[in-house]
């Protein structure tokens, strides 16, 4: 399968814990974005990565977010001290140098308890 | 700042019935449009695109149309099948490609 995958799928954890979400995009696409999608609404953007640089990063993603991709290829968001406001889908899609389509990963689960 | 408002659901259709759910944007410059479908449990799959003005997208049975006039991307399938229950979300594309602006989705659920 050579799709956006995401890992974990599901993640259940206390208040106040940190988590790490991993996204591995399609080969060869350089360009990756997260998002966070709660109940009953569309994804919303939170940030987004050329290479290994972070271009763009939505004011959604408070000082307890941290998204890096040291080496262009995976990505890692990390939540700090999470709260159970966090409680979402987070979506990781990539997408390739030519076009403007977005392919998406399965989702990670978080519930904050 | 671009947006897109979609047709609020759910909605419920009969096996075979005509679907239509509208999606109007506001955008600056020459955006692409999309939808998206997304079946239970799973992320958001690509149903299909239009990236200029009076372009069809069409795949499985689905098409929409890009109407710069009435700044619409409506959804339209002629018989919708069990198989299509699922949210679909029409979202658009700055003229860079940079961000992607969703709707709320719209819910379907076809009856045998």
């Amino acid at each position: 399968d050579t799709g956006v995958s995401q890992d974990p799928r599901h993640k259940i954890t206390k208040r106040g814990q940190n988590v790490t979400f991993r996204c591995d995009p399609i080969s060869e696409h350089n360009r990756l974005y997260w998002y966070r999608q709660t109940l009953g609404q569309g994804p919303e953007f939170l940030t987004y990565f050329q290479n290994e640089a972070q271009l763009e990063k939505s004011r959604l993603l408070s000082d307890r977010f941290s998204a890096e991709r040291p080496k262009g290829s995976f990505s890692t968001l990390e939540i700090q001290r999470t709260e159970q406001g966090d409680s979402a889908m987070y979506l990781c899609a990539s997408r390739g140098l030519a076009g403007e389509t977005q392919y998406f990963g399965p989702g990670t689960r978080l519930l904050v308890l | 700042g671009d947006s897109v408002t979609q047709m609020e659901g759910p909605v419920t259709l009969s096996e075979e019935a005509f679907l239509t759910i509208n999606c109007t944007y506001t955008a600056t410059g020459y955006p692409s449009l999309f939808w998206y479908v997304q079946y239970p449990g799973e992320g958001l799959q690509l149903l299909l695109k239009a990236t200029k003005a009076d372009d069809k997208g069409s795949n499985k049975g689905f098409e929409a149309t890009y109407r710069k006039e009435t700044t619409s991307f409506h959804l339209e399938k002629g018989s919708v099948q069990v198989s299509d229950s699922a949210v679909y979300f029409c979202a658009l594309s700055d003229q860079g490609g940079n961000q992607f602006y969703f709707g709320t989705g719209t819910s379907l659920t076809v009856i045998p």
